[in-house]
């Protein structure tokens, strides 16, 4: 089974830092990798598909980059709305999912 | 608007069953495929089981495999688990998904319900 590895578990930042999450596959997923925001108390939401592509309505700043086994998911000026809890999720062997440990992001 | 539906959840003793369910409106249901995703309390995501939109292709993961029972109701756009042989490492808040590729199984789930807590304690 491929294993995911992200970094760091834990993030504290202030409004308008860059912010940079990464996701590390066991083996090579090539760009199937897809990123998660979940808010306390909410179920997760669809940020990126197929690593680097916006999802409809999602705003700018959040982008994704990467192929292979790294990964890496960026919020370009963090915002108060983003406290959450990201995860990356990729797929292999159909149907077979894994998620990242998650990242819990709070304001500083 | 996309709308599921969890429900069923409860508390229930180790070793004991229970069956979830998930009502879909907002989108034609019979055809995507669908999941349970679940999450233990105050841990990550775990991706459970999924089921082809004609329930002609299912896959569990490795922990409940042998022990739950995946099925979906077209006729009444509904989606269920069926627990049997529940164990404490079952307690988690477990979410509807719908996958978003048409008919088989894809890459990702754009839709997901609020969830329901299953509770596995004496």
């Amino acid at each position: 089974d491929i294993q995911m590895t992200q970094s760091p578990s834990s993030l504290s930042a202030s409004v308008g830092d860059r912010v940079t999450i990464t996701c590390q596959a066991s083996q090579d997923i090539s760009n199937y990798l897809n990123w998660y925001q979940q808010k306390p108390g909410k179920a997760p939401k669809l940020l990126i598909y197929d690593a680097s592509n916006l999802e409809t309505g999602v705003p700018s700043r959040f982008s994704g980059s990467g192929s292979g086994t790294d990964f890496t998911f960026t919020i370009s000026s963090l915002q108060p709305e983003d406290i959450a809890t990201y995860y990356c999720q990729q797929y292999d062997n159909l149907p077979r999912y894994t998620f990242g440990q998650g990242t819990k992001l709070e304001i500083k | 608007e996309v709308q599921l539906v969890e429900s069923g959840g409860g508390l229930v003793q180790p070793g004991r069953s229970l069956r979830l369910s998930c009502a879909a409106s907002g989108f034609t249901f019979d055809d995507y495929a669908m999941h349970w995703v679940r999450q233990a309390p105050g841990k990550g995501l775990e991706w459970v089981s999924g089921i082809s939109w004609n329930s002609g292709s299912i896959g569990y993961a490795d922990s409940v495999k042998g022990r739950f029972t995946i099925s979906r109701d077209n006729a009444k756009n509904s989606l269920y688990l069926q627990m049997n042989s529940l164990r404490a490492e079952d307690t988690a808040l477990y979410y509807c998904a719908k996958d978003r590729r048409l008919l088989w199984f894809g890459e990702l789930f754009d839709y997901w319900g609020q969830g329901t807590l299953v509770t596995v304690s004496s």
